[in-house]
């Protein structure tokens, strides 16, 4: 069956650390993937793309990693904020425009 | 440019009873989604327009839901008769595909719907 998993726990770091989320995959094929940012109450706002054929993207604090061998991608976000606390959500995309997101990971920077 | 725009935010119902949402999608944005987000969970897929046409419903209970997009802009999203299993946040999205090179999804804010 086709599963898209995030981290299971809630992820709680110290400001100025890197949080690494992670994005696991089985029985996709995308052709991107992107990741969105969610805040209580609101909509998944767009962060980042990446292609099949990328193996890193990187967006002023963000960075992106994704291995199709692996079936996985990592999203970094380096010296952490506060403001950086929200849910974060990977999206598989696939040719047919069909667009598969996973379960979130909420994430808390600590002051 | 304005966002998309949902509406009722939110909306509390008893079962059975029906209910409509309301969705506005960025100007020159010829693809809608609706999505159904549980709590705690990601979004996921209840219907996508390519302009007027529903090219993806798959995940659409027929028996319940109903959607229309007319004239390709403006869209609604019904359910009669509710249930409680259909409380959910109903997010609606819209894209103008990957001419901008990234393909990304504008959300509204969602309407949350409590049916008790």
């Amino acid at each position: 069956s086709q599963k898209i998993e995030q981290n299971s726990e809630a992820l709680n770091i110290q400001e100025g650390k890197t949080a690494t989320l992670t994005c696991n995959y089985t029985n996709y094929s995308p052709a991107y993937l992107q990741w969105y940012r969610q805040d209580p109450g609101r909509g998944p706002v767009f962060l980042l793309l990446i292609r099949e054929n990328e193996k890193e993207k990187r967006k002023e604090r963000l960075k992106v990693t994704f291995d199709t061998t692996l079936k996985q991608s990592l999203f970094h976000i380096t010296a952490s904020q506060p403001a950086d606390s929200a849910t974060y959500l990977c999206a598989l995309v696939n040719t047919g425009n069909q667009f598969y997101f996973g379960t979130g990971t909420s994430l808390t920077v600590i002051p | 440019e304005a966002g998309v725009v949902q509406s009722p935010r939110y909306k509390i119902i008893e079962k059975k009873q029906p209910v409509a949402f309301w969705c506005n999608p960025i100007s020159g944005h010829n693809t809608l989604y609706w999505y159904r987000q549980n709590l705690g969970q990601g979004p996921e897929l209840l219907i996508r327009y390519e302009n007027e046409e529903a090219v993806d419903d798959s995940q659409l209970p027929k028996d319940r839901f109903s959607a229309e997009r007319l004239k390709g802009v403006d869209s609604t999203l019904k359910i009669q008769p509710a249930e409680l299993g259909d409380s959910a946040v109903y997010l609606c999205a819209s894209s103008v595909g990957w001419s901008r090179n990234t393909g990304e999804l504008f959300f509204g804010e969602g309407s949350r719907l409590t049916v008790l």
